[in-house]
């Protein structure tokens, strides 16, 4: 049982266009959401977390929105560099554990 | 500040061998985990030590198993590898509590044949 998706495996943005993330998640119970950021033969690296009580934060380039509702939540770049290819994961907390999603690979196209 | 390393990066086994991966976190980090990347099933939680106990556990069989020095480097073991076990292991160490940033080494990349 998954309890947080990443439905698209990957996907392929245009330099300078906005990226857009997506995650659901099955739990309500869920503390904190984090992204990732990956590069090959290197370990993940912080991007941005997001509280549960809040619906926004926002860091440079990056914006994670948060709909509780509809137990989903999104990581806008913008606009997207050709840095930015890597594969990025989701992530949500509970009783002190983590979970991952299975990560979208991010292509930015010159 | 150093970051977290893992050694060996790289390591090949037969099945039903065992093996032992090592993690040094960055100094001044109580809190390490570990984590199987593989492409099917994504990032998966293995455990976590704190202070050199196991705080935290994932849902793998025992097989993994690990443990936490007095200078917070730690070690997982895999005994009986199987070929479903070659994946990236992952190892994170934060400060302490659960709020603190955490900060992944390289990996240590495992083949089972």
């Amino acid at each position: 049982d998954q309890q947080v998706k990443q439905n698209s495996p990957s996907l392929s943005v245009q330099e300078g266009r906005i990226s857009i993330l997506n995650c659901d998640y099955t739990n309500s119970m869920f503390d904190y959401f984090l992204w990732y950021k990956k590069y090959p033969a290197e370990g993940p690296t912080f991007l941005i977390s997001i509280s549960s009580i809040k619906d926004k934060n926002e860091d440079g380039r990056f914006t994670v929105f948060l709909n509780k509702s509809a137990k989903h939540l999104s990581l806008h770049i913008v606009p997207s560099q050709p840095g930015d290819s890597a594969v990025y994961f989701c992530a949500a907390t509970r009783d002190d554990k983590i979970i991952f999603g299975k990560g979208t690979r991010l292509h930015i196209l010159p | 500040k150093a970051g977290v390393t893992q050694t060996p990066r790289y390591l090949i086994k037969t099945r039903g061998q065992q093996v032992t991966l090592s993690c040094s976190p960055i100094s001044g980090h109580r809190s390490v985990s570990w984590y199987q990347q593989t492409p099917g099933q994504g990032l998966q939680f293995l455990f976590e030590y704190f202070s050199e106990t196991q705080r935290n556990k994932g849902n793998f069989p025992g097989r993994f198993s690990g443990r936490q020095f007095s200078n917070s480097r730690s070690e997982m073991n895999v005994s009986t590898l199987e070929l479903g076990d070659s994946a990236l292991y992952l190892c994170a160490s934060r400060g302490g509590s659960f709020e603190d940033e955490q900060f992944f080494g390289p990996g240590t990349r495992l083949t089972v044949l």
